[in-house]
């Protein structure tokens, strides 16, 4: 049985670094194949995928918010970090982690909503 | 960059045949996979492949992938199928290998 779930701050305030952690269970990152994807979703607003993390420690990112983001892992810990500098109003969402499975995502954590307010 | 275009909503009475369409170019090359996501919950993955069903998702859902268009089609449509639903592809077509998802639709039952 594979669960995800995400922790962090709630709150945030225009221009901090928000560090959010995923911590999972029924699989590993140490082994071929695994990944673990990061996806956030504005109030009313779409899915938008922002990162992935393979067990080989390859890691693909959005172009548009590449410059942005830092993605890590602890296999040990059953962990991945996201890091996303510098937010914003516009950044406020739910950000999800999810086990990918191939190309697509089978399993999702329940999110995590994050404002940025000052 | 690879874009998915979805209707905003669709609307179909019960026991009815409802589909929601993704748009992309030469989509069929690609696969599809969708997503049902209902308000306050994380999206579920109810087609992957094209057309496979994960065990626990109704044989009513059905996926297909032809030409520029992807369909999820949900036959017999009952109440509790009302959601959002999101479609997803994987873009390998540039040097930026990246996830795209559509724009979503909001299925409503009437």
């Amino acid at each position: 049985q594979i669960t995800l779930k995400e922790s962090g701050p709630t709150l945030v305030k225009p221009t901090q670094t928000l560090t959010l952690t995923c911590t999972f269970s029924g699989f590993s990152l140490s082994t071929s194949g695994e990944g673990v994807g990061w996806i956030r979703q504005p109030p009313g607003k779409a899915l938008e995928w922002l990162v992935v993390i393979y067990w080989d420690d390859d890691k693909r990112y959005s172009p548009s918010l590449k410059s942005r983001l830092t993605i890590t892992k602890d296999s040990s810990k059953n962990q991945v970090v996201l890091t996303m500098t510098n937010m914003d109003p516009v950044d406020t969402a739910t950000y999800y982690c999810a086990h990918r499975r191939d190309l697509y995502f089978d399993y999702w954590g329940q999110g995590t909503l994050v404002t940025v307010s000052s | 960059s690879y874009v998915l275009t979805q209707p905003p909503s669709v609307s179909v009475a019960p026991g009815e045949t409802a589909r929601i369409t993704c748009g992309g170019n030469n989509i069929e090359s690609r696969s599809v996979h969708w997503y049902q996501q209902k308000p306050g919950q994380a999206p579920v993955v109810v087609i992957y492949y094209d057309s496979h069903r994960p065990s626990g998702i109704p044989e009513r859902f059905s996926g297909s992938n032809s030409g520029n268009t992807a369909t999820l089609t949900f036959s017999r449509v009952e109440a509790g199928d009302e959601a959002d639903y999101y479609c997803q592809v994987w873009d390998d077509s540039t040097d930026h290998r990246r996830v795209v998802f559509g724009g979503g639709t909001k299925l409503t039952v009437l």
